[in-house]
């Protein structure tokens, strides 16, 4: 069955810099996401991304984060300068249309700023 | 605010039981619904979804809906130890693409 796929499986940085997380959606899917997971709370929706543009973000998506869908197939979460509250598991899922679409979720990368 | 509320649990049941999971949300216009299920440290692994009022039924899974109550539940039949994790209702609210996930019920099933 096809999946989300995401790099690396855990990602270790020093505040302040940055960080590029990747993610690679299920090939014929059209829309993408990026979500939150902070250690014992709720999943947060981050942005969502569909014909090579933000389609929607959430007030967690500030100025310090961008996506970019690079190529055909990768899909990735730039943090420009990262904070110690950027910890959390961050989570990709696509979706074959937008909205009412199931989204399916990738493993997941857990990213902890020392 | 969109909010989707859950029972934080733990909700506990023997093997062999069923185990029933509800979730509400704020929104009257909400159009679908989407059971996850989380292993501790895992990614939602998605179980159901339902975009009708009624009943959904997947193998030991039934989701029901009910929209004039704003209400959703899941019912797992013959409930496995394999089934203790972490349930996550999730909603899309109209005009949205983003999901809205509850806090989740932790389920336990022991043998």
């Amino acid at each position: 069955e096809p999946e989300v796929t995401q790099t690396p499986s855990h990602q270790v940085t020093q505040m302040g810099q940055e960080v590029i997380l990747r993610c690679v959606p299920i090939s014929n899917h059209l829309y993408f996401y990026w979500y939150r997971q902070i250690l014992g709370q709720k999943v947060e929706f981050l942005v969502s991304f569909y014909n090579n543009e933000i389609s929607e973000k959430s007030e967690i998506f500030d100025d310090q984060f961008s996506v970019e869908r690079p190529d055909g197939s990768n899909f990735t979460l730039k943090i420009r300068s990262t904070k110690l509250e950027d910890s959390a598991m961050y989570f990709c899922a696509s979706s074959e249309t937008g909205e009412y679409q199931p989204q399916h979720f990738g493993d997941g990368t857990r990213l902890s700023i020392l | 605010q969109k909010e989707v509320e859950q029972n934080s649990g733990p909700l506990s049941v023997p093997e062999g039981a069923i185990a029933s999971l509800n979730c509400t949300y704020s929104d009257r216009v909400s159009q679908s619904f989407f059971w996850y299920r989380q292993y501790s440290g895992k990614s939602p692994e998605l179980i159901m979804s339902i975009y009708s009022n009624g009943d959904k039924e997947d193998g030991r899974f039934t989701a029901q809906l009910n929209k004039a109550s704003q209400y959703v539940s899941l019912l797992i039949r013959d409930s496995q130890p394999s089934d203790s994790a972490t349930y996550l209702c999730a909603v899309g609210f109209s005009g949205f693409q983003k999901l809205v996930f509850g806090t989740g019920t932790r389920l336990l099933v022991s043998p």
